[in-house]
């Protein structure tokens, strides 16, 4: 199971752009990696999830090395709200359990000011 | 997205007693659902890993005769805290599967006095 390592915390302005990297080492070929956001006493929230290169939606883009051993989170002109916790998640998303992307690491406490 | 719900939001009760807890998907079947545990200011823990009309799977140190797991529909799963107590006290949530996105619930505050 890869494991992954994300800054603790990290600090921001209203407007700017935030990129969080995330490091898999010993991320598996049937991997993927997937972004979750948690804000206090909630639910994490789908945020992202990608195999390799970029990928991009609504609200966030996610790069992706070619080597695939890190990747990083882009928020673009982040706000107040986005002031929460992000997690990385790396794993096989056909399985649950020990075996899947279901277990978290510590993420990083995003701290977002006016 | 797909919508999973917990109920209740919170709960307080008194040591010694036991603690339902219902997570259900709204829109969706979920044949996985998933149980997690997080402390303050911690990540979140994976408990167990329920399957319909199966045997939960436990993670390694998690008491299945503490936690009783039941996943009885598609689209009910209920975590069972028995004999509860202060160190149960906790944040519990759930999860469940649609295609290859994961769904989480709300969370569950459980406070034991």
């Amino acid at each position: 199971l890869a494991k992954t390592t994300q800054p603790i915390s990290m600090d921001s302005y209203e407007g700017q752009e935030v990129n969080i990297t995330c490091s898999h080492n010993n991320i598996a070929t049937n991997d993927y990696i997937t972004w979750y956001q948690q804000f206090p006493s909630q639910g994490p929230r789908f945020i992202i999830q990608g195999y390799k290169t970029k990928v991009t939606n609504e609200v966030a883009s996610l790069f992706i090395p070619a080597d695939r051993k890190s990747s990083t989170l882009s928020l673009p002109r982040v706000s107040l709200s986005d002031t929460a916790v992000y997690y990385c998640l790396v794993g096989d998303r056909n399985y649950g359990g020990s075996q899947g992307n279901l277990i978290f690491g510590k993420g990083t406490k995003l701290s977002v000011k006016p | 997205g797909a919508v999973v719900s917990q109920h209740p939001s919170r709960v307080i009760c008194k040591s010694g007693t036991s603690v339902k807890i219902e997570c259900r998907s709204l829109d969706f079947q979920a044949t996985t659902m998933f149980w997690y545990r997080q402390f303050p200011k911690k990540s979140l823990m994976l408990m167990a890993t329920s399957n319909e009309g199966s045997k939960a799977t436990y993670e390694q140190g998690v008491e299945k005769d503490k936690f009783l797991i039941n996943h009885a529909s598609l689209t009910l799963s209920t975590l069972t805290v028995t004999s509860a107590h202060p160190e149960d006290s906790s944040f519990y949530i759930c999860s469940a599967r649609s295609h290859n996105e994961q769904f989480f619930g709300p969370g569950t505050r459980l406070t034991v006095l």
